[in-house]
């Protein structure tokens, strides 16, 4: 069953403009949320992160939101740019001292100039 | 500087034919992981090992085989019994303990099948 859905697999964005992806989870057996941006060819690379017990992380352009309730999260890049064209995966590790990572399957943002 | 290396970049494997995907990391984290990748998925979790001489099956392990001999390395071997080995394959790792510990990637092996 997957434990970390994205359930929108592409999303166009206009250069300037906000861009929202969203991830939503069923297991909360989580305690650290990960963003992730991938570009063609190349691995993931780690975007930015929130604890379960926080419902807001901010660094720079991007911010994470976390509704625990609805078990969902949100990622907002504010200003879009083109560079940020890239799939974004959302990922949740479990909290149980394994260290193992759960992946979404992520979102294709284009965003044009 | 740091980071993790994964060779080959691409990689052809006969049929029944066992090929291994190298991982090496300069970080020094104690967690590595090898993900699989296929056309509109996520990363599926084939193995991952937290110390040396010691890992665990991830979601998708049938066919596949790795060993943790040292903190650096993590090879995974593809076995001819796994039926379906075309796929992007990434290496990661990450340190231990409490806090977020993000997970480091490689670029990826892509591995077909003549």
């Amino acid at each position: 069953d997957q434990q970390v859905k994205q359930n929108s697999p592409s999303l166009s964005v206009q250069e300037g403009r906000i861009s929202i992806l969203n991830c939503d989870y069923t297991n909360s057996m989580f305690d650290y949320f990960l963003w992730y941006k991938k570009y063609p060819a190349e691995g993931p690379t780690f975007l930015i992160s929130i604890s379960s017990i926080k419902d807001k992380n901010e660094d720079g352009r991007f911010t994470v939101f976390l509704n625990k309730s609805a078990k969902h999260l949100s990622l907002h890049i504010v200003p879009s740019q083109p560079g940020d064209s890239a799939v974004y995966f959302c990922a949740a590790r479990v909290t149980s001292g394994t260290y193992k990572y759960i992946f979404g399957t992520g979102t294709r943002l284009k965003v044009l100039a | 500087d740091g980071g993790i290396t994964q060779s080959p970049k691409y990689l052809f494997r006969k049929e029944g034919q066992n090929v291994t995907l190298s991982c090496e990391q300069n970080l020094n984290h104690d967690a590595m992981y090898w993900y699989r990748q296929d056309p509109g998925q996520g990363l599926r979790l084939i193995y991952y090992s937290q110390i040396v001489n010691d890992f665990q099956k991830g979601d998708i392990a049938e066919g596949y085989s790795v060993s943790r001999e040292k903190k650096e390395s993590f090879p995974l071997t593809v076995t001819s019994a796994q039926k379906n080995p075309t796929a992007f394959y990434l290496c990661a790792s990450s340190t231990r303990g409490e806090g977020n510990q993000p997970q480091h990637f490689g670029d990826g092996t892509r591995l077909s099948i003549l």
